[in-house]
Parts: structure tokens; sequence; C-alpha cells
């Protein structure tokens, strides 16, 4: 089945260590999403790859860049996690190639905790 | 500012039953409406979705409506199974096709 696979499923860092946590997807989408979702909150995107094109929110703090070396892979790097950071980190994948609504489809995201 | 609101964080409803999953939004730029499911441990999953040019899109037991003059829209469940029991999500876009949820809604359909 085509999906989107994310590595590793929890992940405990130290504070300040750097973390990277990865996306795959088998789907050939174009559009790769990272999105981080504290608790009993909304999914806040963080920024988003379309083609090879990086797009940044606003409020994303700078300590979190990404990387997508080629279509299948995606990456979250968080160059000094505080505390604050842990949180669940959701990838995601959309189609644009098929039109403007298309939904995006979820990996089962990584849980990151810092000690 | 909250622009896609959830305002009841739970729901209860009894198995056979119809479940209304209820959704706000503010920004009259949305155009594309979503609902999304989450169990446990897993990622959001597609359930159903919706344009500004319908105002209801139906799929087996789920259907979702859209009133835009209220600027609301609603997720109803029928008939509800145990299996349903999960975190619901519901979440718009517009031209940027980045999506904006909601906190969500936690049903729970008791046997």
């Amino acid at each position: 089945d085509a999906m989107v696979i994310q590595n590793p499923r929890y992940q405990v860092t130290q504070f300040g260590k750097p973390v990277t946590l990865s996306c795959s997807q088998t789907l050939n989408h174009n559009v790769m999403y990272w999105y981080q979702q504290k608790s009993s909150q909304a999914p806040k995107l963080l920024f988003h790859y379309y083609d090879k094109d990086f797009n940044n929110e606003a409020d994303t703090p700078d300590n979190f860049q990404s990387r997508r070396p080629n279509t299948s892979f995606c990456f979250l790097d968080i160059r000094s996690p505080g505390l604050g950071d842990a949180a669940m980190y959701l990838c995601a994948t959309s189609d644009k190639t098929r039109g403007l609504y298309q939904p995006q489809h979820f990996g089962d995201g990584t849980r990151l905790s810092i000690l | 500012d909250q622009q896609v609101k959830q305002n009841s964080p739970s729901l209860s409803v009894q198995e056979g039953r119809i479940s209304i999953l209820n959704c706000d939004y503010t920004n009259s730029m949305f155009d594309y409406f979503l609902w999304y499911k989450k169990y446990p441990a897993e990622g959001p999953t597609f359930l159903i979705s919706i344009s500004s040019i319908k105002d209801k899109n139906e799929d087996g037991r789920f259907t979702v409506f859209l009133n835009k003059s209220a600027k609301h829209l609603s997720l109803h469940i029928v008939p509800s199974q145990p299996g349903d029991s999960a975190v619901y999500f519901c979440a718009a876009s517009g031209s940027n096709y980045k999506l904006t949820f909601g906190k969500g809604t936690l049903l729970t359909v008791n046997p």
C-alpha cells in the first residue's frame, strides 16, 4: 500500500542536542508538509516543500529546518531542542498535480520528548 | 486567532444513532473543507471533503454539510458504530492549499 512513513515513532533527545526526524512516501506526491501538534491543540504547519521549493511559515522558529533530498524523503532538523519543542511531529503529503482540491495524507507521527 | 473552531471538545452517542460534529470558520477565503479522523498513536486519516461550490457531500455513512453564509460545516455519521470512536479534526484551506485545523472533537460511540 502506498503510504507516508515516519521514523522513528518515538524519539528522546537531550536539551540542546540536535535531532533529525524523517519522513518517506511511496505516493509520489509533489508536496510534503511538516506539522507540530501539542497536546489538545490543532496541528500547526511548520513548513512545506512544493516540489523542491521550500516554504517556511512566518512564525516557525529558526531552530527548525528541513531538507528534501528527493521526491520521496523529507527531514525535519531541530538544531537545539528546548523543552517547549516536545510534541508530536506529523509529516503529510499531497498531490497538487491533480488539482487544487486534494487532501493531505498523514504519517503516524514522531513523538519527540526532551530530557 | 483561531480561524477554524470546533467548540465541542467531546461528544458521546449511542451505537446506531446519529453523530453530528460541528465546525465554524472565520476566514471567508477558505474554499475547501475536510474532516480527518485520528485514533490514538496514529496520524490523522482523511475522511471526507467538500468544496465551497457544494453544500453537501456524502460517502457511505458520512455526510458533510457546508453552510457558507453561516461559515459553518458539520459532519454527520449515520449510523454511528463503536469503531467510529476517535478524535475528529475539521480543516480548511484557501488558494494557498495550506490546511488550517481545528482543535478536534473526541467522539465516543457507546455500545
